[in-house]
């Protein structure tokens, strides 16, 4: 069965701060995309990034960076020196096949992240 | 590059009453999703189409639902007879394409908020 779990519901942390967000993922299947996604107040989905189950190396954006260990299921996003603009729910979701497979998303429950000034 | 649309933004009916939502896609895209998401949790996928043909319906979409996508574009969801339970944000996403367009990633529209009264 297909699951992901965000086991943070909500996280409040002071500007200029660095947070983590846990995602932890349950499939059977060895081909699967994983993804982070970020909801502000206004609902739209806004998609971070997306990595395929063969690539396990960490990457950075910016502030964001993701590390995605296989050993352990799991799929954390991290902030550097948050700010304020990235008070939002950030949802992670697993889709199973790669490459034209169509998968649909399995979202975690997501954990509603608030930066204070 | 104009992203995915969904028409209305916002719903308010009364139980009982049948209402009909629109999304249009990412112009190039071929796949198209539905999914529902309630107050506090993460979406929940509902069906997809891959061009006009309904792959795959969850067992969320009960027999009031239906979902079209008659010429492979636009995609139509209907609710009939609806009940207090219905309310919630109807997302959109779509994904797909043909070559250097192609993306497995789901793009989201705005949502479609219905509350039933």
């Amino acid at each position: 069965a297909q699951k992901v779990t965000q086991a943070q519901t909500e996280i409040s942390v002071v500007e200029k701060e660095d947070v983590t967000l846990d995602c932890v993922y349950e499939t059977r299947d060895t081909t699967y995309y994983l993804f982070w996604y970020k909801q502000p107040p206004s609902g739209e989905l806004v998609f971070l990034i997306r990595r395929n189950s063969f690539d396990e190396q960490n990457e950075i954006s910016g502030r964001y960076s993701w590390n995605f260990q296989k050993s352990t299921s799991s799929f954390n996003f991290t902030i550097t020196a948050s700010q304020v603009v990235d008070s939002a729910v950030y949802f992670c979701a697993l889709s199973e096949g790669l490459y034209n497979q169509g998968g649909k998303l399995i979202f975690g429950q997501g954990t509603e992240l608030s930066v204070k000034p | 590059d104009t992203g995915v649309s969904q028409d209305p933004r916002h719903k308010i009916t009364k139980r009982g009453q049948n209402v009909t939502f629109r999304c249009d896609p990412i112009s190039e895209h071929n796949r198209l999703y539905w999914y529902r998401q309630t107050l506090g949790q993460g979406p929940e996928f509902l069906t997809y189409f891959q061009n006009e043909a309904q792959l795959e319906k969850s067992r969320l979409l009960s027999d009031r639902f239906s979902a079209e996508r008659p010429k492979g574009s636009f995609s139509t969801l209907e609710i009939q007879r609806t009940e207090q339970g219905d309310s919630a944000m109807y997302l959109c996403a779509s994904s797909g394409g043909v070559g250097a367009h192609y993306t497995d990633t789901q793009y989201f529209g705005p949502g479609t908020r219905l509350t039933v009264l």
